[in-house]
This record gives C-alpha cells, structure tokens and sequence, in this order.
C-alpha cells in the first residue's frame, strides 16, 4: 500500500530534550516536506527536500533540522525543544517539485507533540 | 495579509442542502490550486485541483477566478459524511511544489 508513515503519532518531551520524528515513504517520491498545523493557522512548511541531499528552509525553520540521506526518508529534528513548537506535525511527499497541478501531495498520519 | 484566506465557519447545514466556500489567494502568479479535506485530527487528503475552466467531481464543482484572485468549491446535496475542514491550497511562485494553505473553512451537516 502507498503510504506516508510517521513516528511516533503521539509524543509528550519536556524543554530541552533533543527528539526527531521520523517520515518515510514507500512510492520512490522525489520531493518530501514538514509542515505545522496551529489553530487558526493552517499548516505551514518547516522544510522541504526536492531530492536526497537537497533541503532548504521553509516559512518556519527556527528551531528544526531536517536530513535526507535516503529517498525515503526525510527526519525531523528537534535539537532543545521548546513549548511554542507543541504543533501537530505532517509529514507529505509528491513524485516530483515542479509545482503542477498532477503533482500531489500525500501527507502521513500526523504527529502530535506536546513539549512542557 | 494572509496569503490564502478563508472564512473558518462553521458552515452548519442540513443534508441534501448546497453550500459554496470561497477562497481568496494574495500572489498573482499563483499557478495551481487544489481544495484538501481534512478531517479533525487526520491528514489532509486531495479533494480535487481547480481548473481555469472549472471542474466538476460528482457533487463537488470547483471554480476559478484569477482576475478577482478566488476560488470556490461548491457541494451539491450534502452527506452527512461530508463533515469536515475544506482547506484552500495554493501553489506559490517559484518553480517548486510550495503550496501554501489557508487555515480551513468548517462544515458541518446535520441530519
């Protein structure tokens, strides 16, 4: 079955403690990234990777590192947690990064992190 | 300004009634644009692109307007099953598939 995974879905930290989220995906997709979901905000990038080795910055970086050493994978890194990023978090793939109509996004189940 | 705003409702309505969502977008150049549905606490799913010409998925229809900057989703004969948060997406200018999301319009059928 085609599928994004996330893991964990649910995750309680405290301040500080240094954590990662893992994504992987099982269609060989090119282009993969995070994003955030606020009330009131709608979901906003973190990062993005068009191919492995290949990330850059989204609208909201601060505070979170990306790696993408394989295709399918692509971790969230969150180096000292603090309680403004207690965010649901997606991960989503498409086949490719040029940004045409054909090309859509397939999100994980969702990540739900709570950092005290 | 919100690069893609919508009115978060909610939209309470009874099945089988019509209701329309509009969408209104800030960047110009903006070539591609989508309506996801989300349902509380899950992922985003693809409902159906949107088309210069318009289109149509069963009881959904999908419009563009690029002079006024909006699109709409209109649905025809709610299902209770068609619960959920409708996300406007649009892609942005660049070359790279950012899309960018507006925060959700709420409907909600009641039998």
């Amino acid at each position: 079955e085609a599928q994004v995974t996330q893991n964990p879905r649910y995750l309680i930290t405290v301040t500080g403690k240094k954590l990662t989220v893992t994504c992987s995906q099982n269609m060989n997709h090119e282009y993969m990234s995070w994003y955030r979901q606020d009330p009131g905000l709608g979901l906003r990038q973190i990062y993005y990777s068009m191919n492995v080795e290949v990330t850059d910055k989204g609208d909201v970086p601060e505070g979170y590192k990306v790696s993408r050493k394989e295709k399918r994978n692509f971790p969230l890194i969150l180096e000292s947690p603090s309680p403004n990023q207690t965010s649901l978090y997606f991960c989503a793939s498409s086949q490719r990064s040029s940004g045409t109509s054909t090309d859509t996004q397939y999100f994980g189940p969702g990540t739900r992190l709570t950092v005290l | 300004r919100k690069e893609v705003e919508q009115d978060p409702g909610p939209f309470n309505v009874p099945e089988g009634a019509t209701v329309a969502f509009n969408c209104t977008y800030s960047n110009s150049a903006s070539q591609s644009f989508f309506w996801y549905r989300q349902d509380c606490r899950k992922e985003p799913k693809l409902l159906m692109s949107v088309y210069s010409s318009g289109n149509e998925d069963g009881r959904f229809t999908a419009q563009l307007n690029r002079a006024s900057q909006y699109i709409s989703l209109l649905i025809r004969d709610s299902k209770l099953s068609d619960s959920a948060t409708y996300l406007c997406v649009v892609n942005g200018a660049g070359g790279y598939n950012k899309l960018i999301f507006g925060a959700g319009t709420r409907l909600a059928v009641h039998p």
